[in-house]
């Protein structure tokens, strides 16, 4: 079945500092989403991407839908501790499913 | 205009016991979707549901888990006689219409948390 790899599975950087992450699939998706989970709750999408090549920005959330459709990545311009969380890309290809990453663990020390 | 509500947030059972975990969608969507997430885990798809109809429940247990989605009232995913395995966070998530004919985006709810001793 679908796989998607996420990279990396966690980051613990400084307040201030930009983060990257990204998602590669075995095979092409029509849209990948970026979602974040808190401890406790359940996912809250931040970014969707519709087209191959597509650049999204949502506040200091920055995502693309690579060329290839096969992957995508989330950049955090100068993260703050309320970005501590679980990061997952997801993805779907005219299907009725959602197939998600593995998941990025962000810790953020001021 | 409430999100997808899930109850109860935590539910303990004991080995052999039933769990009937319930899911209310958003306003206006007819569409739902369970799924599982395991500790330190991303979330696996169990099964999706339109009012009255299980559309695909190929992420499902073949044994002793259920859902249901009937003509009023909430979605219900049932497990029966419930094993250690089973302990994991479920969610449920709605769109107005079928993911990938229409939707591209599922909303989640808070999810319900399984204990199982």
């Amino acid at each position: 079945g679908q796989q998607l790899n996420q990279s990396p599975q966690s980051m613990f950087i400084q307040e201030g500092e930009d983060v990257s992450m990204n998602c590669t699939s075995s095979s092409i998706f029509n849209t990948w989403l970026w979602y974040k989970q808190e401890p406790g709750e359940g996912p809250v999408l931040l970014i969707a991407l519709y087209k191959a090549g597509e650049l999204t920005s949502n506040g200091r959330l920055t995502a693309q839908f690579g060329i290839t459709r096969k992957d995508s990545f989330l950049n955090i311009s100068a993260s703050i501790p309320s970005d501590v969380g679980i990061y997952f890309c997801a993805g779907h290809y005219n299907t009725d499913k959602l197939i998600f990453g593995t998941g990025t663990r962000l810790q953020v020390f001021p | 205009n409430a999100g997808v509500m899930q109850n109860p947030r935590h539910l303990v059972r004991r080995r052999g016991q039933e769990a009937r975990l319930r899911c209310s969608p958003m306003k206006g969507h007819s569409h739902v979707y369970w799924y599982r997430q395991l500790p330190e885990e991303g979330l696996k798809f169990m099964v999706y549901l339109q009012k009255e109809n299980i559309i695909d429940e190929s992420g499902m247990p073949k044994e002793r888990f259920s859902a249901e989605f009937p003509k009023e009232g909430p979605s219900i995913l049932r497990i029966q006689q419930v094993v250690r395995g089973d302990s994991a966070a479920y969610f449920c998530a709605s769109s107005q219409s079928p993911l990938g004919a229409g939707a591209n985006v599922l909303t989640f709810g808070a999810g319900s948390r399984l204990t199982v001793l």
